[in-house]
């Protein structure tokens, strides 16, 4: 089936361990994205990227960083520099244009 | 900041029509207006999308008003499994790819 699948669900991380979320799709989309969910809050953009080896910072990028070396690839790292890390994390893709953004199911990080 | 503004929350009996408003009035001339929803502790599902024409499809219809300030997501006949926080957006459509700004959304709540 086509979709986006992010992998893990949850995630548990150190002080000061860097973590890396996968998030893949088949839809063969060009642009990706990473949000970041806080509880009882909206999503709001962390990275996307438009093409291959091309990203943008969202209005909340500091502590995070990307990479998109294969079109159906976009996963996020979260640093030890991201001193809020604990939320619900989700990727999104879509074609270009008014096409809409389609999300997978989500990372749940926390904080030992 | 959130471009629409929508009820906190609304009630609605199992088998009867879901009417979700979204008032839009700031909207520009290349802007759609998108519907999705979120059950919680999952990702956000797509739902809808129109400029300016009324839209339907499997799972609702778009009514969007001729000055398209305002609209409303019809789920037509709403089960248990439609309760969750329902969010109207406001997007371009161009090249550019802009992010989804999501507000607080409306909780809607089916009730046998």
């Amino acid at each position: 089936d086509g979709g986006i699948t992010q992998s893990p669900k949850y995630l548990f991380r150190k002080e000061g361990q860097n973590v890396t979320l996968s998030c893949e799709q088949n839809l063969n989309h060009d642009a990706m994205y990473w949000y970041r969910q806080d509880p009882g809050q909206g999503l709001r953009l962390i990275y996307y990227s438009q093409i291959v080896n091309d990203f943008q910072k969202g209005d909340i990028a500091e502590g995070y960083s990307v990479s998109r070396e294969k079109k159906e690839s976009f996963p996020l790292t979260v640093t030890s520099a991201q001193k809020n890390p604990t939320a619900f994390y989700l990727c999104a893709s879509s074609m270009q244009g008014s096409q809409p953004q389609h999300f997978g199911d989500g990372t749940r990080l926390s904080i030992l | 900041d959130a471009k629409t503004t929508q009820p906190t929350s609304m009630d609605c009996a199992e088998g009867r029509a879901a009417n979700l408003p979204c008032n839009h009035s700031t909207i520009s001339g290349n802007e759609y207006v998108y519907w999705y929803r979120q059950i919680h502790s999952q990702g956000p599902q797509y739902i809808i999308h129109g400029l300016k024409n009324n839209e339907t499809n499997e799972m609702a219809s778009l009514i969007i008003t001729e000055d398209r300030k305002s609209s409303t997501l019809i789920l037509p006949h709403a089960t248990l499994r439609d309760t969750a926080v329902y969010y109207c957006i406001v997007r371009g459509g161009s090249y550019n790819t802009d992010k989804l700004i999501f507000g607080t959304g409306t909780r809607l709540q089916v009730f046998p």
